[in-house]
């Protein structure tokens, strides 16, 4: 079935980075763009930047440039993003998403990445 | 840019209608289609309910619709049930900075 799997749990340090990859499975994975969301802690959902796996152009929201990059690893159907200069702020669960045949709507998640970031 | 505006919370009683408002601004729910509605039970991660405002994926159930006007979007949920406890965000393409905004978020509960 179509679906997306995310990596496991991290625990980072201030000051650290953060890579969290997005395995796609069940459909053509060039086919469709890539976005991540993050959620804090019993906060609500904030957008954090979209990639498209067949060119690799990307986007990224303002409030994460210079510290997040995604990329993707065409022969595996992985994407991956990375979040440096970590902080406790960043602190919470990181979901990837499929824009699917919905135009830019999110129809397919990954079960979520939850980052913990602590000295 | 802010993230689009919805009350924090709504309840209803099963069998009633609720309505779920999301406001933003002209640059971005009053300037184009793509506002999104998700819904999100705890642990789980989110299900899209209604797409391009008014549109809904297959699978998702007709009690659910979604409608926009100027600067506010809305999902309403007929024929409430105890299934439909969650919380609901809209999305939307924005022209500012962000390229896409995630309202505020709203607890629904079946009283």
């Amino acid at each position: 079935q179509v679906q997306l799997v995310q990596s496991g749990a991290e625990v980072k340090k201030p000051g650290a980075s953060v890579k969290v990859s997005c395995k796609a499975s069940g459909y053509t994975f060039t086919g469709y763009d890539i976005g991540w969301v993050r959620q804090a802690t019993g906060q609500g959902l904030e957008w954090m930047g979209w990639m498209n796996p067949k060119s690799g152009n990307t986007g990224y929201a303002q409030r994460f440039q210079g510290r997040v990059t995604m990329t993707r690893q065409t022969s595996i159907n992985t994407a991956y993003m990375e979040l440096s200069s970590l902080r406790s702020e960043d602190t919470g669960t990181y979901y990837c998403a499929r824009a699917g045949d919905y135009d830019d709507a999110f129809d397919i998640w990954g079960q979520g990445t939850m980052v913990t970031v602590s000295s | 840019q802010s993230a689009l505006t919805q009350p924090a919370s709504v309840s209803g009683s099963p069998g009633q209608s609720i309505t779920i408002s999301c406001t933003g601004i002209s640059s971005d729910v009053g300037g184009y289609k793509y506002v999104s509605w998700y819904q999100q039970h705890p642990g789980k991660a989110p299900k899209v309910m209604i797409y391009d405002a008014s549109n809904r994926p297959s699978g998702v159930s007709s009690r659910f619709s979604g409608s926009k006007s100027g600067n506010t979007a809305s999902l309403t949920i007929s024929g409430l049930q105890a299934e439909d406890e969650a919380d609901y965000y809209c999305s939307s393409y924005t022209s500012l900075n962000t390229l896409y905004v995630f309202g505020t978020g709203t607890k629904v509960t079946v009283l």
